[in-house]
């Protein structure tokens, strides 16, 4: 059971929009701490997609953004591409036993 | 850029031993952490446990204390990730990764490697 929740899946056509969550606790995100995202393509590793709640590392286009409220925090995409279709997972800093860095368990992106 | 390349894939036996290598190369390393990040199958990653070599810190997450060794040598460094007593829980792809932010709060695991996977069976 991770520390960081996520939905299992979600799914979107062509040029929608799409928004995966993160709900976390008092002990991670509800404390104020970041979230960041990853992107994780089928047979490759990990890329980071989002730092810092919002911010995109070079070369991550402006269709994926980041946001957080509480303790929670959300992943959009917009106009929504095949090459979209990955697992997400968010991460955030945790005080508790299972941290200091805690992971969710991931969101299967399909695109219709 | 920094570039992390891993060694090869391994299948061992339970209750054996495990260590992975992860070569640095490029971009400035003097200060840089790193951590090993494992993803069981169809699974979330875990965070097993970091080292910034400069200064010599080594952290691990408590659920691997006791069971797990890491380590680096070389100038650029190569990180090293012993896992002992394997059972085949432990069968998972195993990435060395960089971390981005200065304080533990912030950190983000930005570059990864190309990842190790470790299969434990009898």
């Amino acid at each position: 059971q991770s520390v960081l929740t996520q939905p299992p899946s979600v799914s979107g056509a062509p040029g929608q929009r799409v928004v995966i969550s993160c709900t976390g606790s008092s002990s991670n995100i509800g404390a104020g701490y970041d979230v960041h995202w990853y992107q994780q393509l089928p047979g490759s590793a990990p890329r980071l997609l989002i730092f810092g709640n919002t911010n995109r590392p070079s070369g991550v286009p402006d269709r994926f953004s980041g946001s957080k409220s509480g303790s929670s925090a959300s992943l959009a995409i917009t106009g929504l591409q095949a090459g979209d279709e990955a697992d997400y997972y968010c991460q955030s800093y945790d005080t508790g036993v299972a941290g200091p860095w805690v992971f969710g368990r991931g969101t299967k992106l399909t695109v219709l | 850029q920094v570039q992390l390349v891993q060694s090869g894939a391994e299948l061992k036996k339970p209750g054996s031993s495990v260590k992975v290598s992860c070569k640095t190369s490029g971009g400035s390393l003097r200060s840089n952490a790193f951590s090993w990040v494992r993803q069981a199958p169809g699974q979330g990653p875990e965070w097993v446990g970091g080292i910034i070599p400069v200064f010599g810190t080594i952290t691990y997450a408590q659920k691997f204390q006791g069971r797990v060794t890491i380590t680096a040598s070389g100038s650029p460094a190569t990180i090293f990730m012993e896992l002992r007593s394997l059972t085949s829980a432990d069968t998972a792809t195993y990435y060395c990764v960089t971390h981005k932010g200065d304080e533990m709060a912030d950190v983000a695991f930005e570059i990864w490697g190309q990842g190790t996977l470790i299969t434990v069976s009898s």
